[in-house]
Parts: structure tokens; sequence; C-alpha cells
């Protein structure tokens, strides 16, 4: 079963706007990863938050994540076309290696 | 950083044939890994969960004497596909636990099996 939805479930918008992508989960988690896979392709991994962190960033991404209401949300600033692709929030359980499972995922087209 | 590599990366194979997947961890130990399969538009799912030297641990409406895995090495894991049909073609993807236990999962690049 899918740990974790996100909405929206597809995003377009222009090159250079903003895209926000939200995550919920149901249970505890160590951590929660955010990977982008382009289409047909395996996965990339973006960026990792861990259960006692609030914000993120890395180059043009910033992830928050509270888990008081089991959700994070993926920011892309500035977008560009490559950043088409659909995007993962993944989740793993608290106390060690536990399975990581995947939300639903957005699939996010930037046009040009 | 940590390398996940993943073979055949592309595969086509007759119905009723079987089919094995590796997953191996270059530059790391992976006392646990974890193999997923995504069909076309959809999300990526948990089949099972791979242990080195112990049987895996498979979800629920996974068919373990179908999606045979073995774990006999701490840098390989591999799935073996048997009696394929039709609607096994899917995306197959694993990943190895990374860095301090809880901390960091590293995937596979996928393979893509198709059953003609």
């Amino acid at each position: 079963s899918q740990q974790g939805e996100e909405d929206p479930q597809a995003l377009s918008i222009q090159e250079g706007e903003n895209a926000t992508m939200n995550c919920s989960y149901k249970t505890s988690i160590n951590n929660l990863q955010w990977y982008r896979q382009n289409s047909g392709r395996g996965l990339v991994h973006l960026i990792l938050i861990r259960s006692n962190e609030r914000e993120k960033h890395s180059g043009r991404l910033r992830v928050t994540l509270d888990t008081s209401k089991k959700s994070s949300s993926l920011l892309i600033t500035a977008s560009r076309a490559a950043d088409t692709a659909s995007y993962f929030c993944a989740t793993d359980g608290s106390g060690g290696y536990q399975k990581v499972t995947f939300g639903t995922g957005t699939k996010l087209q930037v046009i040009p | 950083g940590a390398v996940v590599s993943q073979h055949p990366s592309r595969v086509i194979c007759k119905s009723g044939t079987s089919v094995k997947i590796e997953c191996r961890s270059l530059d790391f130990q992976a006392t646990t890994m974890f193999w997923y399969r995504q069909f076309p538009k959809q999300s990526l799912m948990l089949m099972a969960t791979s242990n080195e030297g112990s049987k895996a641990t498979y979800e629920q409406g996974v068919e373990k004497d179908k999606f045979l895995i073995n774990h006999a090495s701490l840098t390989l894991s591999t799935l073996t596909v048997t009696s394929a049909h039709p609607e096994d073609s899917s995306f197959y993807i694993c990943s190895a636990g990374t860095g301090p236990r809880g901390y960091g999962y590293t995937f596979g690049s996928g393979t893509r099996l198709t059953v003609v």
C-alpha cells in the first residue's frame, strides 16, 4: 500500500515560475526523501530531510517537513524545462532500516 | 557517494521463461536491499525486502515463488522472475540502505522487463 499521497497529481507551469508539490504520509518516519524520475528512467535522489529537521535547501530546491501534520512540501524555484519529470516523496519507518514506501507522485510539466 | 548498480537495464523475454535481475552495491555493504515494481504512469510499489543471509520478506500480494529473491552476499541481491507472463512486464528497481542506519537509500537505475 502507498504510505504517502502527493498533490497535485499533475502540475503544469511556465518556465521561470515556482513549483510546489505536497506529500502527506501516515506513520512515524526516520526521514523523508524526494526523488525525480524522468519518463521511463530510474530515480534520481534530490534531497533527504530527517525527522528532526524542519526545512532543507539544495540549490533551487526547498523542502519542508511538518511531522505534526505528517506532511512535506517540495518547492522548485525558477523552474526550467529540464525540471519536467515525475516527483515522488518516499518515507521510511522509524527505528533503523525500514522499508521505504513511495507516494503517488506529482507529474510536473514545465513549459518553455 | 554510494552507488547501486542494477543489470540489465532492459530485457525482453519470452513468456514462460525466467529472468534474473542483479542489484549490486559497488562501494559499500548492504545488509538490506529493497525491490520495487513500477507499472506505467504509477508509483513504485515495494515488492520485498531482501536481507543478507536470510529469507526475503515479501509484501502482501507478492508471490514469493514467482519472484525469487536471493541476497547471498553483502553486495549482491538478485530478483528472478520465474515463468514470466506478459502481465509481469514492468519496471523493476532495487535500492540499498546506505550511511548510518535509517539515513539514506540509494536506488539502482532500474530494469525494464518486457515479456512477449
